[in-house]
């Protein structure tokens, strides 16, 4: 499974657009990359997937360059709401689909 | 729709003792996942269902044991709990199609062996 590679940390302000940048150089050709939220003493939720270039929902962006070796998470105007572990994960799209967790970016959203 | 549940939502356990997990969904979801979480980490993944009647091992099985009898429910079972299983756990459902596969995780049981 592609290893990913994720800042640990990073603070921002109410209001600021917020990206996350992920590196998955192991990238294989049926591979995803998926972004999920956790808040504390919940289960993480289902952000965002793409397979390549943009993607883009009511919650978030993802952008993913032609070699797919990275992606960025875009949160437009945080709120406090925000404050949460983000994690990106690459997901075969054939097999168990079982998701790989490393530990993740703490995003902490100040006032 | 109540999505993902999990009985109980915490439990206490001396060293030795048995007990088992509950998760239900009602999306009629294909695939099936138990994954534990330990403090400041990621999770993962104990074992999985494909469907019903299947089960498979994931990256941390040792210990534990699962069933799926009715494809909405998943079990996981502590044989003989060890401190090591200390952990927060999560069981987590999709449908297994081609494209976005998102998962739905239930809100998790923290157990504590003593």
């Amino acid at each position: 499974l592609a290893k990913t590679t994720q800042p640990i940390s990073m603070d921002s302000y109410e209001g600021q657009e917020v990206n996350i940048t992920c590196s998955h150089n192991n990238i294989a050709t049926n591979d995803y990359i998926t972004w999920y939220q956790q808040f504390p003493s919940q289960g993480p939720r289902f952000i965002i997937q793409g397979y390549k270039t943009k993607v883009t929902n009511e919650v978030a962006s993802l952008f993913i360059p032609a070699d797919r070796k990275s992606s960025t998470l875009s949160l437009p105007r945080v709120s406090l709401s925000d404050t949460a572990v983000y994690y990106c994960l690459v997901v075969p799209n054939t097999g168990r689909r079982a998701l790989t967790f490393g530990s993740g970016t703490r995003l902490q959203v100040q006032p | 729709n109540a999505g993902v549940t999990q009985t109980p939502k915490f439990r206490v356990l001396k060293t030795g003792q048995s007990m088992t997990l509950l998760c239900a969904q009602d999306m009629n979801h294909e695939y099936m996942y138990w994954y534990r979480q330990d403090p400041g980490m990621g999770l993962r993944l104990i074992h999985y269902s494909v469907g019903e009647g299947t089960t498979a091992k994931g990256e941390v099985p040792d210990g534990y044991n699962v069933s799926r009898l009715k494809k909405q429910n998943f079990l996981l079972g502590l044989e003989s709990a060890a401190p090591s299983q200390t952990s927060v756990y999560f069981c987590a459902s999709s449908s297994g199609g081609v494209g976005v596969n998102e998962q739905f995780f239930g809100p998790g049981t923290r157990l504590t062996v003593l």
